[in-house]
């Protein structure tokens, strides 16, 4: 089972900024097969990028994703209020799915 | 307009069996490739996929969970049942059904996801 790390584990950042996630496989793949989801308390997991780079329907375009190797990386570019929230990234290269363990961006 | 809902028992004993029914609209299993998958989240530890069934009733379970789980599908009423057998309070958690839709690889990626439902499993 492929193991998922994500970086850094808090992000603090204040509204209008940018911020960039980071996650990592173990063992790696060199595909892009790779999700970020968006998940608020009380709500739904959100789906936001898959494919690594590919924003699904109705995801504002602040939202990027990027794979450099086998990194992946998740940019926000400007963050709004509703951007404060838990990111997850997601591996479907290998079964079984497996995710990270979240990178919380919270309000600086 | 996909949506999914999840519904069952909010608290549950140890040494059960637990229940778990989606029900959902805007899409139906006769589409190939669709699937309908289970994750659940248990407090402290990140999102753990469990189960996902197929639009022709192929079925996949988690490694580490395959003998007590079992989904089924019922297609007429748009429902996808997920049961877990011998809980024990660290499968206490919210649990969430979610659409597959098709991808490329036998894992998949979840676009659409129900609100959850907590389980709490407590004697």
């Amino acid at each position: 089972e492929i193991v998922m790390t994500q970086s850094p584990v808090t992000l603090s950042v204040s509204p209008g900024e940018g911020a960039t996630l980071s996650c990592w496989a173990n063992p790696s793949f060199s595909t892009n097969y790779l999700a970020w989801y968006q998940r608020k308390p009380g709500q739904a997991p959100r789906l936001l990028i898959y494919g690594a780079s590919t924003r699904a329907p109705d995801i504002p375009a602040r939202f990027s994703g990027s794979r450099s190797g086998t990194e992946f990386t998740l940019t926000i570019s400007s963050l709004q209020s509703e951007d404060f929230a838990v990111y997850y990234c997601q591996q479907y290269n290998n079964w079984p799915p497996s995710f990270g363990p979240g990178t919380t961006v919270d309000i600086k | 307009q996909i949506t999914l809902k999840e519904s069952g028992p909010t608290l549950v004993k140890p040494t059960q069996t637990l229940t778990l029914t989606c029900t959902f609209s805007g899409f139906s299993f006769s589409t190939a490739g669709v699937g309908v998958g289970w994750i659940r989240q248990t407090p402290g530890r990140a999102l753990e996929w469990l189960a996902v069934i197929y639009w022709d009733d192929v079925k996949s379970y988690s490694p580490s969970l395959k003998s007590r789980l079992t989904i089924t599908k019922d297609t007429s009423k748009n429902q996808v049942v997920l049961t877990m057998a011998s809980l024990d309070p660290v499968d206490t958690g919210t649990y969430f059904c979610a659409h597959r839709p098709y991808t490329d690889t036998t894992a998949g990626y979840y676009h659409h996801w129900g609100q959850g439902t907590l389980v709490t499993v407590s004697s």
